[in-house]
């Protein structure tokens, strides 16, 4: 089945640079789903971050914009997040997901990875 | 959208009815969703576009609504339903998410 793992720092510094990388098993990022990541600061609800389409475009979310970035590497299947100038606000969460309805950017989302706790602290 | 769940803990026995409520601050129209999440774990799909249950949930949930009001019940709680519950839209950018409600065992 479809299975999306994160990985990355688990801890990160007050005004660096955030990297997550998702890889992506039995679903190629090129086949006709959207991607995505959203966060989940702890005992905190959820927040939509990026949203993209391989070789297509990246919606983000405003509260963020300036700051996300999405890249892609089909050769190995995965996509990644960077946040720049992190601080404690940052500190979450981070899940990588699929989008559940096909060819439709702005969509739910039905397969997640297990997620990747990130903490902003000097 | 700010999305708006009620109550923000509902204590329930097995067996019982839950009733939770999602409010949006202007219509979605049905473009709303459901996830379940229990500690640990990243949340789970449970109803898409209001009232359709997702791949293998079971026909104990179910959602309704439209416009701004919506509610997901599950008929008689299970012992692995008791986690939390988050609506979330699909009707403008940015999708976002409700605050969460968390049905705990009475």
């Amino acid at each position: 089945q479809v299975q999306l793992q994160e990985s990355g720092p688990g801890l990160v510094k007050p005004w660096e640079t955030l990297s997550l990388t998702c890889a992506v098993s039995e679903s190629s990022i090129s086949g006709g789903y959207f991607w995505g990541w959203i966060r989940q600061p702890p005992g905190k609800g959820l927040e939509w971050i990026a949203t993209f389409y391989y070789g297509g475009s990246t919606y983000s979310n405003p509260s963020l914009h300036s700051r996300v970035a999405i890249s892609v590497d089909a050769s190995k299947n995965q996509f990644s997040l960077t946040l720049a100038s992190v601080t404690a606000s940052d500190t979450a969460v981070y899940y990588c997901a699929r989008t559940f309805i096909t060819m439709s950017a702005l969509n739910y989302f039905d397969i997640w990875g297990p997620g990747s706790l990130v903490t902003v602290s000097s | 959208i700010v999305l708006t769940q009620s109550p923000a803990t509902l204590s329930l026995s097995p067996g019982e009815r839950a009733t939770l409520s999602c409010r949006a601050g202007q219509s979605v129209g049905t473009h709303l969703a459901w996830y379940q999440q229990k500690p640990g774990q990243a949340p789970r799909l449970l109803i898409y576009d209001v009232s359709n249950r997702a791949t293998g949930v079971p026909a104990r949930f179910s959602g309704s609504g439209s416009g701004t009001d919506f509610t997901l019940t599950i008929s008689s709680l299970e012992p692995e339903d008791f986690a939390v519950y988050f609506c979330q839209h699909r009707s403008i950018w940015p999708p976002t998410f409700g605050g969460g409600t968390k049905v705990e065992i009475k």
